[in-house]
Formats: structure tokens, sequence, C-alpha cells
């Protein structure tokens, strides 16, 4: 059962133009919503996370935006590079838990020069 | 260097065999994990410890067996591998009271032939 739902699968975005992706999760529980970026051959590494109780994050050219009541959250990637090119996996999970990870199934980024 | 290590980075090998990968970590983190990567990018949860006691068993054949013979340590051995248990496995860890805060390693890319 997936718990966390992400679009689109692939996405290919010219350099210097804006990437955006989405996630919708289901259960109303999660309170932590991390961004991962997947390069080949290497681990997740955490991005940017948000918490709902706002409506969006900012981090340099990474933004969080959150809509609780539409249970969605996306990433924007503002002024994209080609060294952004990787996969690009949301999350939710429960703070008070014992840390499990709902991951989406990922999205792969390609930015063109 | 500061991180989560894991060993080896390759395994292959062949079907029936019993393997063991072995993960480390020195950022002083309470909290360990183990995810599956499948070969469409999938990551899911498997297994957690928490200052070596289980904490989260997703439904994972018997035949995988963690093991944390310390709070900085995380093994996991697989018995009788099968075709379907080739994947990237990853471990991860979290800071005291910070559990959603994951921290992955390199990962280990198994190839049961």
């Amino acid at each position: 059962q997936q718990q966390v739902k992400q679009s689109p699968q692939s996405l290919i975005v010219q350099k210097g133009g804006i990437s955006i992706i989405n996630c919708a999760y289901e259960n109303t529980a999660f309170d932590y919503f991390p961004w991962y970026q997947q390069f080949p051959g290497k681990g997740p590494a955490l991005l940017i996370a948000i918490r709902p109780d706002v409506s969006e994050k900012k981090e340099g050219r990474f933004t969080i935006s959150f809509n609780k009541s539409a249970k969605q959250f996306s990433l924007h990637i503002m002024d994209s590079q080609p060294g952004d090119s990787a996969t690009y996996f949301c999350a939710a999970s429960l703070r008070s838990g014992p840390g499990a990870l709902n991951f989406g199934k990922g999205t792969s980024l390609l930015v063109t020069p | 260097d500061t991180a989560v290590s894991q060993t080896p980075k390759y395994l292959v090998t062949q079907m029936g065999n019993d393997k063991s990968i072995k993960c480390e970590q020195n950022l002083g983190h309470d909290t360990m994990y183990w995810y599956k990567q499948d070969s469409k990018k999938f990551l899911k949860i498997m297994f957690s410890y928490n200052n070596k006691e289980l904490i989260i068993n997703e439904t994972v054949p018997n035949r995988f067996s963690p093991k944390s013979p310390d709070k900085a340590h995380l093994n996991l051995h697989i018995n009788s591998l099968e075709l379907g248990d080739s994947a990237v496995y990853f471990c991860a860890s979290s800071p005291p009271g910070r559990r959603e805060t994951q921290y992955f390693g390199p990962g280990t890319r198994l190839l049961v032939l």
C-alpha cells in the first residue's frame, strides 16, 4: 500500500527553468515531510524538510510548498542547473513514531544545458 | 570523516548462499535502519534498531536477520539468497530525539545469480 504518491516519474527541464515535483499522502497523522536527492551510485541525501505547521519552506534554490487540507506537498527547484540532475524522493513520517520514512517512488530529473 | 559507512559496496553471489552486510556510523546517532531499494528505485524500510533494541520489523522474509551489537553498528544477514533479493540495501541512522532526520550510507549493491 503506497502511502505517498509522487509525480511525475521523470522530468526534463532546461537550465535556468523551474523544476516542480508533486507528492500526495494518505495518512493525516504524518507530521514530517522530507525530500531526498539521490545521485547515481550514491545514497539518498536529505535535501530539505517541512512540518505541517508551515505552508512553505525555502532553502536556497529549493522550496517546499505544503497544503495540509489537500494532503499534498511539492518541491520547487528554481534556476535549475545540470548539477541538479538526480532522482528526487519525497517521504512522510511520524516524528513521534519509530522513524520509518514512507517514500514516494521517485522522480528522475534531467536538467539540460 | 563522520559518516554512515557500509561494507561491502558490491556483493555478487549465487542463489542459496548466505551473506552479511555491515553498517557503521560515527555520528553519535542512536537509531539505525535498513532500507531496500529495488530495481525501480523504490525505497522501503526493512528494520530499525534503537540502542540495540529492534523497533521496526516490517514484513520481510525471515531469511533476513538484523543484528545490532551496539548503537553504532547494524548488520544484516541474509540466508538462502534468492534472485529476488537482488537490490541495493541502504543503512541509515538518526540522532537522539530526531528519528525523522535520517542520514543514509552509500549502499550495498547485491546481485544474486
